[in-house]
């Protein structure tokens, strides 16, 4: 079955850069998702398609792909953008629709 | 704005069903992709399957073919997911989500096969706990 590989974890001090990467074979075709959740919390949508924002959500989240790698950036980490990230996308086919990355636990030290 | 509020939490048995509700107010019912994500306890999401309620047709993850059952009643703008036979391992918190979605080939509705442009809006989640 198709996979979208994310690392386990992520740390950064507060101010910094953090980069949460995706890669999955279909990313060069398809569109990858990104959600953050919060203990106890439903996910939020954060980016749609690559490197759109929903309404609502603040500049400092941002995405892009390239190749079979989709990548998340938060620039200017602040403490309450800890949280769990989750990768998403489709596979080539048509047998896996919507699949999600195993979540990077993102750590503001 | 479209809002999800879910059934409440279930206790079940081992070998039950279970059928968890999703009303949604707001936005256009019959033109949304719902789908359903579980996450067990620690655990990350895992898709289940996802229905357009215009095309009255569901698909679902190749895990959960032949267990899981979801459907869409316009008339009351709810969606619906029962997991049948039910296993400790089923054991988890159940999202229901919506977004924009469409079809991906000429017609979904005997057999779908659906485009999901993101899940922008999530329910409160309902915690279904299997016991033996």
């Amino acid at each position: 079955s198709y996979e979208l590989t994310q690392p386990p974890s992520v740390s950064v001090s507060p101010g910094q850069t953090a980069r949460i990467t995706c890669s999955g074979e279909a990313l060069p075709k398809k569109f990858a998702y990104w959600y953050q959740q919060k203990p106890g919390q439903a996910p939020l949508l954060v980016i749609r398609k690559d490197n759109e924002r929903p309404s609502g959500i603040p500049e400092r989240f941002s995405g892009s792909s390239s190749g079979i790698t989709a990548t998340l950036t938060i620039s200017g980490v602040q403490a309450e953008d800890e949280a769990d990230y989750y990768c998403q996308s489709a596979d080539g086919g048509v047998s896996s629709p919507v699949v999600f990355g195993g979540g990077t636990k993102l750590t503001v030290l | 704005q479209v809002r999800l509020v879910q059934s409440g939490a279930e206790v079940k048995k081992s070998g039950s069903s279970v059928k968890v509700s999703c009303k949604a107010s707001g936005g256009t019912f019959r033109s949304s992709a719902f789908s359903w994500v579980r996450q067990a306890p620690g655990q990350g999401l895992e898709w289940m399957g996802g229905i357009i309620p215009l095309f009255r047709a569901a698909e679902y993850a190749q895990k959960f073919q032949g267990r899981v059952t979801i459907t869409a009643d316009e008339s009351t703008n709810t969606a619906f997911m029962e997991l049948s036979s039910l296993r400790s391992d089923d054991t988890a918190l159940y999202f229901c989500a919506s977004g924009e979605g469409s079809c991906r080939i000429s017609s979904c509705y005997k057999s779908p096969n659906y485009q999901y442009d993101g899940l922008d809006v999530w329910g409160q989640g309902t915690t279904v706990t299997v016991s033996s």
